[in-house]
């Protein structure tokens, strides 16, 4: 069974912490994705890697930043944590077009953070 | 750019009933896909049904259809004989064909449709 595994479903930070949200997949995928989820705003993406240490910044990249040392880990690390960085984090990873056709986004759990 | 619009933000429709989720989407390219994703309130986001702009026929699988107008950008997701499970955030995603590598990898949300599911 295929399977993106983020390493918490919920944190609580401080302000001023800094914080790792950790993404791992078995799915031997080139891509990975971080997105932020609020209400009404729908998923907007961080940041995203197509291949090992490889970045590119998404829609909201400020106050973020990332790390892909394997090609299974993607990492979103929160500088200094503030309090407009509260959400849901989800991790996502595919396989790069024409690796294969139609070619579909798996998705962890989700990581609920609060910072306060 | 492309954009992704989803403007029902909620949804209700009765247990055994039909029911429609509207998604436009804008883009220059001629060939991409797009996805409908279910997302209950386990958070686990799940694939429902693609459709490959290339493909003139909707995609179904089972109660799951889509109705996609490529001139038209729609790409709207009909869910027949509805069920309690079905109750949901429903998003609607595009993603390019191209494989330029970067940004051509995005994919690209929708904000979302809350479907309640009436017993």
């Amino acid at each position: 069974d295929v399977k993106v595994t983020q390493s918490s479903r919920y944190l609580v930070k401080r302000t001023g912490e800094k914080v790792f949200l950790e993404c791992v997949q078995d799915m031997d995928h080139e891509n990975m994705f971080w997105y932020r989820q609020d209400p009404g705003l729908g998923l907007r993406l961080i940041y995203f890697s197509y291949d090992v240490k490889m970045k590119e910044k998404g829609d909201i990249p400020e106050g973020y930043s990332v790390s892909r040392e394997k090609k299974e880990r993607f990492s979103l690390i929160l500088e200094s944590a503030s309090t407009n960085q509260t959400s849901m984090y989800l991790c996502a990873s595919s396989h790069r077009q024409g690796h294969c056709a139609n070619t579909e986004a798996f998705f962890g759990q989700g990581t609920r953070l609060t910072v306060v | 750019a492309q954009t992704v619009t989803q403007s029902q933000p909620e949804m209700s429709v009765q247990e055994a009933e039909t029911v429609t989720l509207s998604c436009t989407y804008d883009t220059s390219e001629s060939d991409y896909y797009l996805f409908w994703y279910k997302q209950p309130p386990s958070r686990q986001m799940i694939l429902v049904i693609r459709q490959e702009a290339y493909k003139q026929q909707n995609a179904t699988e089972n109660r799951f259809s889509v109705n996609f107008q490529k001139a038209a950008k729609s790409f709207s997701l009909k869910i027949s004989d509805s069920q309690l499970g079905d109750a949901a955030m429903y998003f609607c995603a595009y993603r390019s064909h191209l494989n330029y590598g970067g940004a051509t990898n995005k994919l690209i949300f929708g904000t979302g449709t809350l479907l309640a599911v009436q017993p």
